[in-house]
């Protein structure tokens, strides 16, 4: 049972590059979520599903789209890159009648 | 508005002191609070949790009770240890909102021997 995994686990980008990252879970979660964590800010609520093929903006959707074509996967894509994108991206997961999220481990992404 | 303000950091202790970090909350209805945390380089993890007002959560030996009239869920720990070295985070949620879950900014605990 490995829980929330996210790949990759560090990238760097340089400035206007694409790139996406993938979450997925083994526990046959409803629900999705993937956060930014950012020094001072706490973790940012970006993009979130409650369900195959639905999704929902969080508190800082721009710059990045998402999408849940399968119930176990939820890719989060950014088409142009920016510093300000920096940071530790972390998805997680979770039922509709629980309160306790799990976590991914992180993924580290810099771009320059 | 939903949102969770916590003390600021650092915090740095010795072994066996007594920790509290301070959290508070703004919240339309009845939240529940957690604590979570996270150790280095990992993801964050439930520690404790409250559903309603009066709750007292418990994990590990650290404590939080919810307190509806003060919107306050502190979170303590009689003796801490090298390894409760982490960052801490207060947040709440509703259930039926696509559990949505509010953080505030986290809180840095290292333990001293």
């Amino acid at each position: 049972n490995a829980g929330v995994t996210q790949t990759p686990k560090f990238r760097v980008l340089k400035t206007g590059q694409s790139m996406t990252l993938l979450c997925a879970q083994d526990m046959n979660h409803e629900y999705m979520y993937w956060y930014r964590q950012d020094p001072g800010m706490g973790l940012r609520l970006i993009h979130y599903s409650v369900g195959e093929g639905t999704t929902a903006k969080g508190e800082v959707p721009d710059g990045y789209n998402v999408s849940r074509l399968k119930k176990q996967n939820f890719l989060l894509g950014l088409e142009s890159a920016a510093p300000s994108q920096t940071s530790v991206y972390f998805c997680a997961s979770t039922t509709s009648d629980s309160y306790e999220q799990y976590f991914g481990p992180g993924t580290r992404l810099t771009v320059t | 508005g939903n949102s969770v303000t916590q003390m600021e950091g650092p915090v740095t202790l010795s072994e066996e002191a007594f920790l509290t970090i301070n959290c508070t909350y703004t919240a339309t209805g009845y939240p529940s609070l957690f604590w979570y945390v996270q150790y280095p380089g990992e993801g964050l993890q439930l520690l404790l949790k409250a559903t309603k007002a009066d709750d007292k959560g418990s994990n590990k030996g650290f404590e939080a009770t919810y307190r509806k009239e003060t919107t306050s869920f502190h979170l303590e720990k009689g003796s801490v240890q090298v390894s409760d070295s982490a960052v801490y985070f207060c947040a709440l949620t509703h259930l039926g909102t696509g559990n949505q879950f509010y953080f505030g900014t986290g809180t840095s605990l290292t333990v001293i021997p």
